[in-house]
């Protein structure tokens, strides 16, 4: 049961630079969230998809790209990476919109220098 | 807007005790809530799922409960482990947030140790 994975788990990158975090679930559900968790604001929605070629932006999504072409793969893509997308980014899923678990994966560790 | 607050942030035990992490949210119109527990280094793995229309749930020597009209919500741990030692967190998912409809607000978690 791979469940959710995400790669890479670390990565540093130059300001400037085109990053893309991918994230890979295996269990058919619907909903794919990305998260980001930053020290003093906790975690928070940057963007997430109901379906294949459904998506919507959270609270964060400034910046940040995403596409779902297949329902198992929620890439985020930084496009021009800043210091201040230095940060925690967790992949998650759920069956369901409401009244499911939510499951998450390792998460991504990137530093834009 | 919704706000979730968890107190404290961090809270040290000796191995053997049962304790009580608190949450509390500022807008009872919730679909549900939800407790996390996150490892240095690590995901968040699900704990409990409470629907609104619920005043508590069990698994283990956990247990969550509800109090929407307050909103409130406790995470009961019986009997401590040092396994126990981990980061708390709470999430409540709003029944109207804008477009973003599947969004959780998360507290910043309470750091728990157990300590043999």
């Amino acid at each position: 049961d791979a469940g959710i994975t995400q790669s890479p788990r670390y990565k540093i990158t130059e300001t400037g630079r085109q990053v893309t975090l991918m994230c890979h679930q295996t269990w058919s559900h619907s909903y794919m969230f990305w998260y980001r968790q930053d020290l003093g604001h906790g975690l928070r929605l940057i963007y997430y998809s109901a379906a294949a070629d459904i998506t919507d932006k959270g609270e964060v999504p400034d910046g940040y790209v995403v596409s779902r072409s297949k329902t198992e793969n929620f890439p985020l893509t930084l496009e021009s990476a800043t210091r201040s997308q230095t940060s925690v980014y967790f992949c998650a899923s759920s069956l369901h919109l409401s009244g499911n678990t939510i499951y998450f994966g390792e998460g991504s560790w990137l530093t834009v220098v | 807007k919704q706000e979730v607050t968890q107190i404290p942030a961090a809270l040290s035990v000796p191995e053997g005790e049962n304790l009580v992490l608190n949450c509390s949210f500022t807008d009872s119109a919730i679909y549900n809530l939800q407790w996390f527990r996150q490892d240095p280094g690590k995901g968040l793995t699900s704990l409990l799922l409470i629907q609104s229309s619920q005043r508590e749930q069990t698994s283990g020597r956990l247990n969550a409960s509800l109090d929407k009209s307050s909103g409130r919500s406790t995470l009961y741990i019986a009997a401590s482990q040092p396994g126990d030692s981990a980061t708390y967190l709470c999430a409540v998912q709003p029944l109207n947030y804008g477009g973003s409809q599947g969004n959780l607000i998360f507290g910043k978690g309470t750091k728990l140790s157990v300590k043999p």
